[in-house]
């Protein structure tokens, strides 16, 4: 497998534009994770999904940010519309399951909004 | 969702064993003990997880006290490739979420 797959891995966008994060987990992972990474606030969990149905959506920082798995192979972060504090590195991870295994992580989506 | 206390920095000589330690005594009974790391411009990688035993893998091993307030990675011959900030976590699992909550970590620095 080749692991979890993020696109794009760089994303510079204007301000006010839409962004559109797009995560493939490993095949047979029943969790999808969402986190966002910058230096003032460290790794954050955006979201979570498990079994394609959104568990806990507490970390989403405001309406701006919606999450989607329409199925078990593909997952997208929106921002709609961004604004230049979201520049942050974006990682999907996925898992088998809920508790016990591993989860892996995707190399990430670097978005600058300018 | 229950915390962690790691030191905030630490340093190791190559190919010496280095002992990263995590505090966590507010762990519920069937909360697994999760390590990550993540090495500079990467996503975070497993390296070791465990729940009651001491757990051994190719990369690390995990040494958890009988109480499980506590438990230590063990890196035993550190080489440069080493170098990254440590992670403990606690997986969830009374609620059946599994979330996996980041602290600030152990940022692993190893000398030649």
């Amino acid at each position: 497998d080749a692991g979890v797959i993020q696109s794009p891995r760089h994303e510079v966008t204007e301000m006010g534009q839409e962004v559109t994060l797009r995560c493939k987990p490993i095949s047979g992972h029943n969790s999808l994770f969402w986190y966002r990474q910058t230096m003032m606030r460290g790794l954050e969990l955006l979201i979570y999904f498990n079994n394609n149905v959104p568990i806990d959506d507490s970390g989403m920082p405001e309406d701006r940010f919606s999450a989607k798995m329409p199925n078990a192979s593909f997952s997208t972060l929106k921002i709609q519309p961004s604004e230049p504090r979201d520049s942050a590195v974006y990682f999907c991870a996925s898992s088998r399951d809920t508790v016990s295994t591993e989860a892996f992580f995707g190399q990430g989506t670097r978005l600058t909004v300018v | 969702d229950a915390k962690t206390t790691q030191p905030n920095s630490m340093e190791s000589n190559e190919e010496e064993p280095v002992h990263l330690p995590c505090n966590h005594s507010t762990i519920s009974g069937t909360d697994y003990i999760h390590w990550y790391r993540q090495l500079p411009s990467q996503g975070p990688e497993y390296v070791i997880h465990g729940l009651t035993s001491n757990v051994n893998n190719r990369m690390a091993s995990l040494a958890i006290a009988e109480d499980r307030k506590s438990s230590t990675l063990i890196l035993h011959r550190a080489t440069l490739r080493d170098a990254a900030v440590y992670y403990c976590i606690l997986r969830e699992s009374s609620s059946n979420t599994g979330k996996l909550i980041f602290g600030q970590g152990t940022t692993l620095q190893v000398k030649p």
